[in-house]
Parts: structure tokens; C-alpha cells; sequence
């Protein structure tokens, strides 16, 4: 099983869609969970955190399956600019060190 | 204002001619961290320091080397660069190491 593992996508939906995004990781140990978003030809930049009740930011909702080790990003009202690449990011564990999941190209359509 | 800045935004060397990249942080993070990314591809660690002690990626290739003089600045050297280097390299700082972390613009090298 690969540490990070995220749908392969790429996705295509129209504005003001709801999509979902999953991933799943391989390390029981891993504590701390991220969503990141990445543009092309861009650097990562943190979408948010994923905490263990779940939470939301604006349109943006993360839950997290601690038993399945299975996180999960939802977008609401999906915008044209939400356009990008979703990383899923988990630590591994003990270390300094955090796993970036290959990402999941999303694009939004007029 | 960037809080991680990284220079060049574009390098571009020759096959072979040592090349170095650099990082500089405002943040006073404890981790600074070096990943290579290829297109389409998740970012690679290729290391990190947690202040001056620098942890090596097993996979990291000899031709990669790091220095970290301070806090605030780390380095990316390539001895002798390959065709199959040219990607964008990212670095990246954190407080603490399973902490969010804040990535720098990128340098993309393109090798001739």
C-alpha cells in the first residue's frame, strides 16, 4: 500500500458542482493531516488542516477516518478560480516529515 | 510579503555545471525543507534540516547537497547536473516537523 494514496482523477465539473475528493495512508501512527491546493506551474499552498472531529471552511469540508485511515475533502458551489490540483499531505508518523499523495487534478467548468 | 523566498525563479545550466539554489525564510521555523517535482508528480523530499542537524532521503542521489549557514538560509547544491534534473525544486520551512508547511515560489532548473 503506498503511504498516500488519492483518487486519480482528473476531474471535470461544472460551476457550482459538489465534489469529492479521497485519500487514504498507509501509516497508523501518522497524527497530523493536511489538504493542500497547487496551481499550475505553482507552489503547494495549505488548503487546510484536518482535525480529527472534521471541520469546515467556507465551501471547503475535511474529514478524517482515523479506523479507515481514510481522509476526505469536499467542495460546495464549486467555483471557476477552485480550478487546481488537491494534494493530500500526512505525517509519517514519529518522524519530521510530512507525505505528499500524487494529487488530484480538479477543473471547473462555465 | 513572501515569507519564503527562493532564488532563482528560473535557472538554467548546463549539463554537468554545478548549480546552486537558495532559500531564505522570515518565519524563524525550525525545519527547512528541499523537494524536487516533476511534472505531474507529488513533490519529492529530498531532505531537511531540523535547525543544523540534516536528514538525508535515502533515495536522494549523491549529486544533491544541502547547507543550512543559519536559521534563515538553506542551499541546494547540484555537483553535476542531469538531463533528468530539470524540474522545479521547492523549499519549504515548518515550526516543527508534522506541522503545516510554507513553501517558497520555486526555482524550475532546465538543464541544456
Amino acid at each position: 500500500r503506498k503511504e498516500v494514496e488519492q483518487d486519480p482523477g482528473p476531474f471535470n465539473v461544472p460551476e457550482g458542482a459538489t465534489v469529492a475528493f479521497n485519500c487514504t495512508y498507509s501509516n497508523s501512527a501518522s497524527q497530523s493531516f493536511f489538504w493542500y491546493r497547487q496551481d499550475c506551474r505553482k507552489e503547494p499552498k495549505l488548503l487546510m488542516s484536518v482535525y480529527s472531529s472534521g471541520n469546515e471552511d467556507g465551501r471547503f469540508t475535511a474529514q478524517l477516518n482515523r479506523a479507515s485511515q481514510y481522509i476526505s475533502l469536499l467542495i460546495r458551489d464549486s467555483k471557476l478560480s477552485d480550478s487546481a490540483t488537491y494534494l493530500c499531505v500526512v505525517d509519517g508518523g514519529s518522524n519530521y516529515k510530512l507525505t505528499f499523495g500524487k494529487g488530484t487534478l480538479l477543473t471547473v467548468n462555465p | 510579503d513572501a515569507m519564503v523566498i527562493q532564488n532563482p525563479r528560473y535557472q538554467v545550466t548546463q549539463f554537468g555545471k554545478p548549480v546552486t539554489l537558495s532559500c531564505s525564510q522570515t518565519l524563524n521555523h525550525n525545519v527547512m525543507y528541499w523537494y524536487q517535482q516533476k511534472s505531474s508528480q507529488a513533490p519529492k523530499l529530498l531532505f531537511h534540516y531540523y535547525d543544523k542537524d540534516f536528514n538525508n532521503e535515502a533515495d536522494t542521489p549523491d549529486n544533491f547537497q544541502s547547507r543550512r549557514p543559519n536559521t534563515s538560509f538553506c542551499f541546494l547544491d547540484i555537483r553535476s547536473p542531469g538531463l533528468g534534473d530539470a524540474a522545479m525544486y521547492l523549499c519549504a520551512t515548518s515550526r516543527q516537523g508534522n506541522q503545516p508547511q510554507h513553501f517558497g515560489d520555486g526555482t524550475r532548473l532546465s538543464i541544456l
